[in-house]
């Protein structure tokens, strides 16, 4: 059964560090590219990284870029999401979600989502 | 950036209705996308994948349909756990984008 767990989600004044964490497991995990979105309170999806399987390509949304860095261990079989400079609008419950297969070109992406965690900047 | 225009932002229907929800691609993103259902505090569900492909477990009143830039969510007949909100995202580049979702409510 694939299973992701996203940890380390809590309160954060304005400006301040946070480390995200989804622990994978059931499936391949070092195969796969790997997705964070996340929703603020009330709001739509916004997609706001991704990595490839090896790490070798990494984007980011306008949003977040330069404060946000997205990272893999597949060792580990986790994924992480370094959030530095947070703000307000930061604000929201962040899921990660699985990419495709490197190695199957006909896998199709978003099939499974962990749970989320739940970010809160605020002073 | 490949933009997603989802519409309506939202629609009252009753049970037994047909439902239909439309997303338009900024440009073409062959079928790469797929349809999600979310109730309050849960993750999104995958209901739809590759714009028409029924995902497995997910009841056969939902379909997809679409190829390129125009693609279109149909509940053929909307039953009482069906509402929720519903959006559909592209990942044809390596950016993903969601539609702006559209909750279904009950009339």
């Amino acid at each position: 059964e694939v299973q992701l767990v996203e940890s380390g989600g809590g309160l954060v004044k304005p400006g301040g560090s946070l480390r995200l964490s989804c622990a994978a497991s059931g499936f391949p995990f070092s195969r796969y590219s790997m997705d964070w979105v996340r929703q603020a309170p009330g709001k739509g999806l916004e997609w706001v990284s991704s990595i490839t399987s090896s790490s070798n390509y990494i984007y980011y949304a306008d949003s977040v870029k330069g404060r946000f860095t997205i990272s893999r261990d597949n060792a580990k079989n986790s994924l992480y999401l370094q959030m530095n400079s947070l703000r307000a609008e930061d604000t929201a419950v962040y899921y990660c979600a699985r990419g495709s297969d490197y190695y199957d070109s006909s896998s199709y992406s978003g099939e499974y989502w962990g749970q989320g965690t739940l970010v809160t900047v605020s002073s | 950036d490949i933009q997603m225009t989802q519409s309506p932002s939202s629609l009252s229907a009753s049970v037994g209705d047909r439902v239909t929800i439309t997303c338009r691609a900024s440009q073409g993103i062959r079928n790469d996308l797929g349809w999600y259902q979310q109730k309050p505090g849960k993750a999104p569900k995958r209901l739809i994948y590759a714009a028409s492909s029924l995902q497995s477990g997910v009841p056969s009143r939902f379909s997809g349909s679409g190829s390129g830039t125009e693609f279109t969510l149909t509940i053929s007949s909307l039953q009482p756990e069906d509402f929720a909100t519903y959006y559909c995202l592209q990942h044809n580049s390596d950016l993903w984008t969601f539609g702006q979702g559209t909750k279904v409510e009950i009339k």
